[in-house]
Order: C-alpha cells, then sequence, then structure tokens
C-alpha cells in the first residue's frame, strides 16, 4: 500500500528554534507538497519540489524553507521558529503527469506548537 | 487553478445518498475536478476524480454538469465513518505547473 511518512505526530519547540519537519514517500513520486492547516483556513500551500533539488514557492512560503536532496524524502525548515507557526502541517505526494497521476497521498500530519 | 465554492456544511442520514455541491464556474479546459475527504484527525484521503464525464468507484460517484461549473459528489448509501471535511478542488493537466488550493471544504455530518 501506498504511504507516505511523517516522521512526529506531535512536535513541541521554543520559540527561535530551527525545526525540521520530515517527510518520506515510498511511491517513487515526483512530486511532493507541505501544506498547513489552520482552523477556518483550510489547507494552505508552504512549498513544492517536482524533482530533487527542485522548488517553487507555494501561496505561504515566508518563513519557511525546504529541502529536496533525494526523491523520497522532502524536507520543511523553520529556521527561526515563531508562535504563529503553531499549526498542523501536512506533507503530501503524487506521482506527476497528469490526470490521474495528480492524485494527492497524504501523511498524517505533525502538530506542531511553537511555545 | 480555478477557484472552488462548496456549502460550509450539510448533514445526511445513515443509510441515506449524500450530495455535496461544488461551484467551480471558472474551470478551464484542462483542468480535472478532485474530491477528498479528511476525517478528524488524519490526512485527506483522495476519493474520486474527473474530467468532463459522469465517474464512479468504490467510494463514490461524480456527477459534472456539461458546462463543467459545476459537479456534485455522490455517497450512495452514507454510513457514520463518512462523517469529514470534503474538499473539492480543481488541478490543470500538466504537473509542473500544478499546485492544489484546498478552501474550507463541506462538513458532513452523518447521523444515525
Amino acid at each position: 500500500d501506498v504511504k507516505v511518512t511523517q516522521s512526529s505526530r506531535y512536535l513541541v519547540k521554543r520559540t527561535g528554534e530551527k525545526v525540521f519537519l520530515e517527510c518520506v514517500q515510498d511511491m517513487d513520486h515526483e512530486n511532493m507538497f507541505w501544506y498547513r492547516q489552520d482552523p477556518g483556513l483550510g489547507l494552505r500551500l508552504i512549498y513544492f519540489s517536482y524533482d530533487v533539488k527542485m522548488k517553487e514557492k507555494g501561496d505561504i512560503p515566508e518563513g519557511y524553507s525546504v529541502s529536496r536532496e533525494k526523491k523520497e524524502r522532502f524536507s520543511l525548515i523553520l529556521e527561526s521558529a515563531s508562535t504563529n507557526q503553531t499549526s498542523m502541517y501536512l506533507c503530501a505526494s503524487s506521482a506527476g503527469g497528469g490526470g490521474t497521476n495528480e492524485k494527492l497521498f497524504f501523511g498524517s500530519g505533525t502538530q506542531l506548537s511553537v511555545l | 487553478d480555478a477557484k472552488t465554492t462548496q456549502p460550509p456544511s450539510m448533514d445526511c442520514a445513515e443509510g441515506r445518498a449524500a450530495n455535496l455541491p461544488c461551484n467551480h464556474s471558472t474551470i478551464s479546459g484542462n483542468e480535472y475536478v478532485y474530491w477528498y475527504r479528511q476525517i478528524h484527525s488524519q490526512g485527506p484521503q483522495y476519493i474520486i476524480h474527473g474530467l468532463k464525464n459522469n465517474e464512479t468507484n468504490e467510494m463514490a460517484s461524480l456527477i459534472i454538469t456539461e458546462d463543467r461549473k459545476s459537479s456534485t459528489l455522490i455517497l450512495p448509501h452514507a454510513t457514520l465513518r463518512d462523517t469529514a471535511v470534503y474538499y473539492c478542488i480543481v488541478r490543470v493537466y500538466n504537473t509542473n505547473a500544478g499546485k492544489s488550493t484546498f478552501g474550507d471544504g463541506t462538513t458532513l455530518t452523518v447521523k444515525p
């Protein structure tokens, strides 16, 4: 069965800390995505990647960076965590190529609290 | 990607069909309609997608109007486990240009 795994289900960090959220997919997918989900705001796209070492900004990239050194792994980095980055973070992947291959497969999410 | 509009909430009786509408009046010719759902505390799950023909799979049916400006997701026999937030999104065909915007979706509550 296809799988997108996020390294932590819950994470508590302090303001100013550098935070790494890791995501791994086992489907050899080309595309990977990071979203954050906040009550009343739906899912908002932070960054996505359509190839190794390639990245593109989504709707809300400020305060975040990403890294994709290997095809299966996509990391979200908060250089200096702030309280307004407390949120549920969701990783997703898709095969790419259009139509059926644009189905997104999501991880279970990481609930990050920044104190 | 075209924007979508969905009602914020709907109720459905267990065992009855749930019909969830979505408006995507600015959809362009190369955009597909996708439906996902998110059960509490989990990541969204793919349900179904279509371009212009009606589609059916083991989870649901998707009815797209002839002008493609709206669609309806049908859960033929809703169960309590179908209580979730349902998202309708449209995505361009070209993967390199694609990025999804999920709105607030429709919260479906299936009642006994």
